[in-house]
């Protein structure tokens, strides 16, 4: 069946340092990408999505791009803020079959002044 | 607009106990789903439906009901509460129709003891 794998973390970074989350799927048909956002005590909220094969989407500094043929869509920023702390998953969701997700694992990060 | 509503936040059961785990959505959406997530595994599919009156299983669904009388509600009933349920539980709807994000509600942490 389909799955997603990512950097579990935690990750831990200064403020204004780069970040790369890696994601990497494995699905049967041609699935849309998100990266959903978990802040403490809250719901997942959508960061971003790509529905097919070298979208970039973006939202908010965070970019990711669909790549095919490294079956990868790994989520990246320039400069992080503290207020970026919190838990982030990587997602596919294959049209074919239906409105299921099929999430990572989650990965923690924490922003320091 | 309240998108998805879900009640209670957090509730604490006993071995043996059942609930009801309410959500509603404001939003139209055909599909919706519940999820139980875990530490180091992200979100796993427990029951969703494609619209009122059908339903269907998820990746972990023993243990737990649902039905969908109308389009705005879909609770999710737990039988004979064990600890192995406790977890946190998401519900979420979509438009349906491929390529579209889920709107997640807040959460309701379980705890079964």
């Amino acid at each position: 069946g389909d799955s997603v794998t990512q950097m579990e973390g935690p990750v831990t970074l200064s403020e204004e340092a780069f970040l790369t989350i890696n994601c990497t799927y494995t699905a049967t048909g041609y699935p849309s990408l998100f990266w959903y956002v978990q802040y403490p005590g809250e719901g997942l909220q959508l960061l971003l999505k790509a529905t097919k094969a070298d979208d970039k989407g973006s939202n908010k500094g965070f970019e990711a791009t669909y790549r095919k043929e490294t079956t990868s869509f790994h989520l990246e920023k320039g400069s992080v803020q503290v207020s970026d702390s919190a838990v982030y998953f990587c997602a596919l969701s294959d049209p074919n079959y239906g409105q299921n997700f099929v999430f990572g694992p989650g990965t923690r990060l924490s922003v320091l002044p | 607009n309240a998108g998805v509503t879900q009640t209670p936040k957090f509730q604490v059961l006993k071995t043996g106990q059942s609930m009801t785990l309410q959500c509603a959505q404001d939003m139209n959406h055909e599909y919706m789903s519940w999820y139980r997530q875990d530490p180091g595994m992200g979100l796993r599919l427990i029951h969703y439906s494609v619209g009122a009156g059908i339903t269907d299983q998820g990746e972990v669904p023993n243990g737990y009901n649902v039905s969908r009388s109308t389009t705005e509600d879909f609770p999710l009933r737990l039988l004979s509460a064990a600890p192995s349920q406790t977890s946190v539980y998401f519900c979420a709807s979509s438009p349906g129709g491929g390529y579209t994000e889920a709107f997640f509600g807040q959460g309701t942490r379980l705890t079964v003891v």
